[in-house]
């Protein structure tokens, strides 16, 4: 069954500091992976998009990974600031018109 | 901001009712999809259009359907709602026809709530 789960459901981490948020997807054929962040009661914005081929990308202080192997891809957030506080949504396509989206990472950021 | 635009923000409405959501496309862009959302829930994408044609149905239920205008903006219309419809809907666009293709840009919402 294609699957997209994202852990943990939950996070709250100190301004300033750094974290991860995983995304483990079981959809094939694959096409691409990208993460969204959601903003409460606002429309998800794209932070980044990777194909097959890529491993890594950047958006500030997101960095985005992919293991296309594992199947696993995560998203780091350096130095973290109140307006990170959020959803981050990951999202793979299969290629045409099939897309699952994950059920979210919801993080806050505490001063 | 997206350049997507949405209307109304808010609806209140009664159960059994019938409403019509509204959005208008980012300029150049012939795809637009509408999404569900509601609450602590994901994503739930319903149906895409492209350039006045249905192009994509995801988990959109009959009472419920959409259309694209030759202007290229969209309608969702909702019928006979239940409480369960209250949510956030979502519209986005892109110029790609098949979204794995390219970007999507999300409007701000409309808040939909059913008494």
């Amino acid at each position: 069954k294609n699957q997209v789960e994202q852990s943990p459901q939950s996070l709250i981490i100190l301004e300033g500091k750094n974290c991860t948020l995983q995304c483990n997807y079981t959809v094939s054929p694959f096409s691409n992976l990208r993460w969204y962040k959601q903003d409460t009661g606002r429309g998800p914005v794209s932070l980044t998009i990777m194909t097959f081929s890529e491993n890594t990308k950047s958006n500030g202080r997101y960095t985005a990974t992919l293991d296309a192997d594992t199947k696993q891809s995560s998203l780091h957030i350096t130095a973290s600031q109140l307006s990170d506080s959020a959803s981050y949504i990951c999202v793979v396509s299969q290629g045409g018109f099939k897309t699952i989206f994950g059920a979210g990472t919801r993080l806050f950021v505490k001063a | 901001d997206s350049g997507v635009t949405q209307t109304p923000k808010h609806l209140i409405t009664a159960t059994g009712q019938r409403v019509t959501l509204r959005c208008s496309p980012r300029s150049g862009d012939l795809s637009v999809y509408w999404y569900q959302q509601s609450l602590d829930q994901g994503l739930q994408f319903l149906i895409q259009y492209y350039n006045g044609e249905e192009r994509a149905k995801g988990n959109i239920l009959e009472r419920f359907s959409a259309q694209q205008f030759p202007d290229l903006h969209s309608e969702l219309n909702l019928s006979s709602l239940e409480l369960g419809d209250s949510a956030l809907y979502f519209c986005a666009s892109s110029v790609a026809a098949v979204y794995s293709h390219g970007e999507q840009f999300f409007g701000p919402g409309t808040r939909l709530t059913v008494l």
